[in-house]
C-alpha cells in the first residue's frame, strides 16, 4: 500500500539554526511533491512544489530536495525564527491523481 | 478578496441530527475537496469534485454527502449515519485534481 511517512516526533530547535524535516514515501511514482504549513486550528497553506526532474528548489529561507531513488524529500528552513513554529505536511499525488498528505511534523523554534 | 471560505467556524450538533458545512471559493477553480482531520492525524479525503454536477467518493465517504450545483460552492452534509463525526473539517480547491490546493480556514464540528 502507498505510504507517506514524516517524523511523528516534534522537532525542537533554537532560533537561527537550520531545521530539516523528512518525508519518506513508498509505492508512489510521483511526478512532483508538495510541502504545506499548518498552524493550529487553521487550514494548510501551500509552500513549495518540486518536480521529479528537479533536485532542489528554493524560496527565500526554504529549500526542498527530492530524491526519487531514495524516495525521500527533505525540507529545510534556514535561519529559523519562532514564527516558523508550525506543523509541516508533505503531499504526493497517487495513481488516481488524488493528493495524499503525510501526518506532518511539528516544528518548535525557541528563542 | 480572492479565497476560499468556510462557515461556520465552530458547529455543535446533537446526536442523530444532520448538519451541512458550507464551502465557497471565488478562485475560479474547477476542483474542490473535503477533508477530515482528527487530532494528531493527517488529512483524510472525504469527497472531491472536478466539475459542476460531478463528484467522487474519497477514502472515508460513508456517512457524508455532497453536492456541486455551482462552480463556487461545495457543501458537505454530515449525516446521522456518520458514527464519529466530531472532527476538524477542511475544504480546499485547486485548478485540477492533484494540483496545488488552497484551503479554507476549517470548521470544527462537535457532536454533543
Amino acid at each position: 500500500s502507498q505510504k507517506i511517512e514524516q517524523n511523528s516526533e516534534a522537532l525542537n530547535i533554537q532560533e537561527g539554526k537550520t531545521a530539516t524535516l523528512t518525508c519518506n514515501y513508498t509505492n508512489y511514482s510521483p511526478a512532483y511533491l508538495q510541502w504545506y504549513r499548518q498552524d493550529p486550528g487553521r487550514g494548510p497553506v501551500f509552500l513549495l512544489l518540486i518536480r521529479e526532474n528537479e533536485k532542489e528548489k528554493r524560496k527565500e529561507r526554504l529549500k526542498v530536495t527530492f530524491d526519487t531513488t531514495l524516495k525521500q524529500s527533505l525540507f529545510h528552513i534556514t535561519a529559523s525564527q519562532p514564527a516558523d513554529s508550525a506543523t509541516y505536511l508533505c503531499a504526493l499525488v497517487d495513481s488516481g491523481y488524488a493528493l495524499n498528505f503525510g501526518k506532518g511534523t511539528s516544528l518548535l523554534v525557541t528563542p | 478578496d480572492g479565497g476560499i471560505t468556510q462557515s461556520p467556524k465552530y458547529l455543535f450538533r446533537k446526536e442523530g441530527q444532520n448538519v451541512t458545512l458550507s464551502c465557497e471559493q471565488n478562485l475560479n477553480h474547477d476542483a474542490m475537496y473535503w477533508y477530515r482531520q482528527d487530532p494528531g492525524q493527517g488529512l483524510r479525503l472525504i469527497y472531491y469534485s472536478q466539475i459542476v454536477n460531478d463528484f467522487q467518493k474519497g477514502d472515508i465517504a460513508e456517512g457524508y454527502s455532497v453536492s456541486r450545483e455551482k462552480k463556487e460552492s461545495f457543501p458537505l452534509t454530515v449525516t446521522s449515519a456518520q458514527k464519529n463525526p466530531t472532527a476538524f473539517y477542511l475544504c480546499a480547491s485547486g485548478t485540477r485534481k492533484g494540483d496545488t490546493q488552497y484551503f479554507g480556514p476549517g470548521t470544527r464540528l462537535t457532536v454533543l
